[in-house]
């Protein structure tokens, strides 16, 4: 079956500029997470999503960050006035309860 | 709090050579789980092993295998005879609880030559 997808693969905004990333989990899965790797990191959580709430949203970074999961299957980060220091790579991984987390190929932000 | 520490950053090995990746945690919790994570060049983790925190018996999977070890807090991971695919980046991961947020270590970049 298809595996957890995100668009776009690569993004470019400009400083100040407002950005929105989209996550496709695999079907059936209810938890969703969102990560941000950069460059010689591991992956640093942002939060975490079971069905349509919030779970664990701790790790986003400040209040320029959100993310919403409406139906409880797509997903959306959405960053306002981005700064340079958001250019990362931000992974999306799904899973089903209490089992592992299924990664998708990321999104890379860069911001000029 | 939790914390995973990946002490090695860059390993280099020729084929066929055995090759042990070190990870030790921390944490307070008393349920926990370990995961081990492949980001190949092509930048997709890939899930190797998860671990609870009550399980300590070590794992083989083909060429791979897991030492879990909870009196020095540490989850090793070994390749046995490394072969060229294996070049990745690895992360080792703890979580307090299954399903929920990973804490990931630094990582592991393992280069395999011919």
């Amino acid at each position: 079956g298809a595996g957890v997808s995100q668009t776009p693969s690569n993004k470019v905004t400009e400083k100040g500029k407002y950005v929105e990333l989209r996550c496709d989990p695999i079907s059936g899965h209810t938890a969703l997470y969102w990560y941000r790797q950069s460059l010689g990191q591991g992956p640093e959580f942002l939060i975490y999503f079971q069905g349509t709430g919030a779970a664990d949203d701790s790790g986003l970074p400040n209040d320029r960050f959100f993310a919403v999961r409406p139906e409880g299957s797509v997903s959306t980060l959405k960053i306002q006035r981005t700064e340079r220091g958001d250019s990362a790579v931000y992974l999306c991984a799904s899973s089903s309860t209490r089992d592992e987390q299924f990664f998708g190929p990321g999104t890379r932000l860069t911001v000029l | 709090a939790q914390k995973v520490t990946q002490a090695q950053t860059e390993i280099s090995v020729v084929e066929k050579e055995d090759v042990t990746l070190d990870c030790v945690y921390e944490t307070r919790d008393t349920t926990y789980y370990l995961f081990w994570y492949k980001q190949p060049p092509s930048g997709e983790l890939v899930f190797l092993i998860r671990r609870n925190s009550f399980d300590e018996q070590n794992e083989i999977s083909g060429r791979y295998s897991w030492n879990f070890q909870k009196s020095t807090s540490s989850f090793n991971f070994t390749i046995t005879a490394s072969q060229v695919v294996d070049s990745a980046v690895y992360f080792c991961a703890l979580s307090w609880n299954s399903g929920y947020a990973l804490n990931f270590g630094k990582g592991t970049s393992l280069l395999v030559t011919p």
